[in-house]
């Protein structure tokens, strides 16, 4: 069955610099979350999307901004990195229309921010 | 918001004993309460999950019980087996689908 979709799977990045995600939900899924993780820490949310439209926000910090697409996949743009951006970045995906509640999460990015 | 406590932070049990995880979460509208698994590196991954109609849910070895009252739940882990070992995280479900996580336990089994 197919998955969710992450790329890349891996980014390095210099301070200051931009740095775009990519995420394929699973086909006819409707709804796309972003998560952070660092190290040690629990994943956190940063904002989710049901068709199309922002549907909930969490701890997403200004410097960030993610929309999703015509084809429902979504892009996490994250401007001027810290160091303290360095973390795992997972999307999942869900179809809330179902009444299902499960999320399925893809492999994550891993960003590293020197 | 939602406040999701989670304990232990660590757990180490020998091989064949019980584990036990209990979350507690603050938001008595919540209703879906997923445990993940993750182990280093890779993505949290679904194990076991109870909606808040349900009082207990088993899995084989793996068992959560919800106490919507009192607003905990918990994973049951039976029989341990070292493939056990990995970072635990319970999770609640809000609005739009917003989950927020516990801060997670890490167990251990001992062969």
């Amino acid at each position: 069955a197919a998955g969710v979709i992450q790329s890349p799977r891996h980014l390095i990045k210099e301070k200051r610099e931009t740095a775009t995600l990519k995420c394929y939900p699973i086909p006819r899924h409707d709804t796309v979350y972003w998560y952070q993780q660092g190290p040690g820490q629990d994943p956190q949310f940063l904002i989710s999307f049901y068709e199309k439209m922002q549907s909930d926000k969490g701890s997403i910090p200004d410097r960030f901004s993610a929309q999703q697409f015509s084809d429902y996949h979504s892009e996490l743009n994250m401007s001027s990195l810290e160091l303290g951006d360095s973390a795992l970045y997972f999307c999942a995906s869900s179809l809330w229309t179902s009444g299902s509640n499960e999320q399925f999460f893809g492999p994550g990015t891993r960003l590293t921010v020197l | 918001g939602e406040n999701v406590e989670q304990h232990p932070s660590t757990l180490s049990v020998q091989e064949g004993d019980s584990a036990v995880i209990k979350c507690t979460y603050s938001d008595s509208a919540s209703n879906y309460f997923p445990w993940y698994k993750q182990e280093l590196g890779k993505r949290p991954q679904l194990i076991i999950d109870i909606r808040s109609n349900v009082g207990e849910k088993k899995d084989q070895r793996i068992a959560v019980t919800l106490n919507k009252t009192a607003k905990h739940f918990s994973l049951h882990i039976t029989e341990t087996q070292p493939e056990d070992s990995a970072v635990y995280f319970c999770a609640v479900l809000g609005r739009a689908g917003k989950s927020t996580f516990g801060d997670g336990t890490t167990l251990t089994v001992k062969p």
